[in-house]
């Protein structure tokens, strides 16, 4: 059965670092692709970042240059270093896997407040 | 970047009605477009995927159409379990976009 379980959310004040995990089981986190998508409170989905099974990156205009999609695969786990926290980045975090383009896993979440 | 944008935000309908949400994309996405189900408090499911494709274990009831930029879903007979936001979601390009989502409500 595949899993997705985010942890790593919280209370940070503006200017701070946070790094977000998202452990893995039933799949291979290397094999496919994984995206952070986050949703600010009473808010719609916005998609954060992407890590392909190469290795390649992309990311929103938003967090570019200050958000760092990585993944260890002797862990199966995906990361999201998030640096320079602003009050625009809070949100629940959700790790989710692509089967093709379409997300078909998703994690349930972890809330990051930024908040002084 | 591609916009997506989504009618009506709100709709309120009964239960056995037909119910249709309209997704709009700002430039031709072919047929890369997924559609989920958001329930309060929870993390969103795939109901839809290449636009018109019904994810395993989604109800009948739930169907896809369209190409290019114009997108619809639509609910055949809507249940209370609908009660939920529904968002489309365009793969064709990055940044992958999101329309701003539809609240169903049950009358």
């Amino acid at each position: 059965e595949v899993q997705l379980v985010e942890s790593g959310g919280g209370l940070i004040q503006p200017g701070g670092s946070l790094r977000l995990s998202c452990a893995a089981s039933g799949f291979i986190v290397s094999s496919n692709y994984m995206s952070w998508v986050r949703q600010a409170p009473g808010e719609g989905l916005e998609w954060v970042s992407v890590i392909y099974s190469g290795g390649d990156t992309y990311y929103a205009d938003s967090v570019k240059g200050r958000f760092t999609i990585s993944r260890d695969n002797s862990k199966n786990t995906l990361y999201l270093q998030m640096n320079t926290l602003r009050a625009g980045d809070t949100a629940v975090y959700y790790c989710a896997r692509h089967r093709s383009g379409e997300i078909d896993y998703w994690g349930q979440g972890t809330l990051v407040t930024v908040s002084s | 970047d591609i916009q997506m944008t989504q009618s009506p935000s709100t709709l309120s309908a009964s239960v056995g009605d037909r119910v249709t949400i309209t997704c709009r994309a700002s430039q031709t996405i072919s047929d890369w477009l997924a559609w989920y189900q958001q329930k309060p408090g929870k993390a969103p499911r795939l109901l839809i995927y290449r636009a018109s494709s019904l994810e395993s274990g989604v109800p009948s009831r739930f169907s896809g159409s369209g190409s290019g930029t114009e997108f619809t879903l639509t609910i055949s007979s809507l249940q209370p379990d609908d009660l939920a936001s529904y968002y489309c979601q365009q793969y064709k390009n990055y940044p992958r976009t999101f329309g701003q989502g539809t609240k169903v409500e049950i009358k």
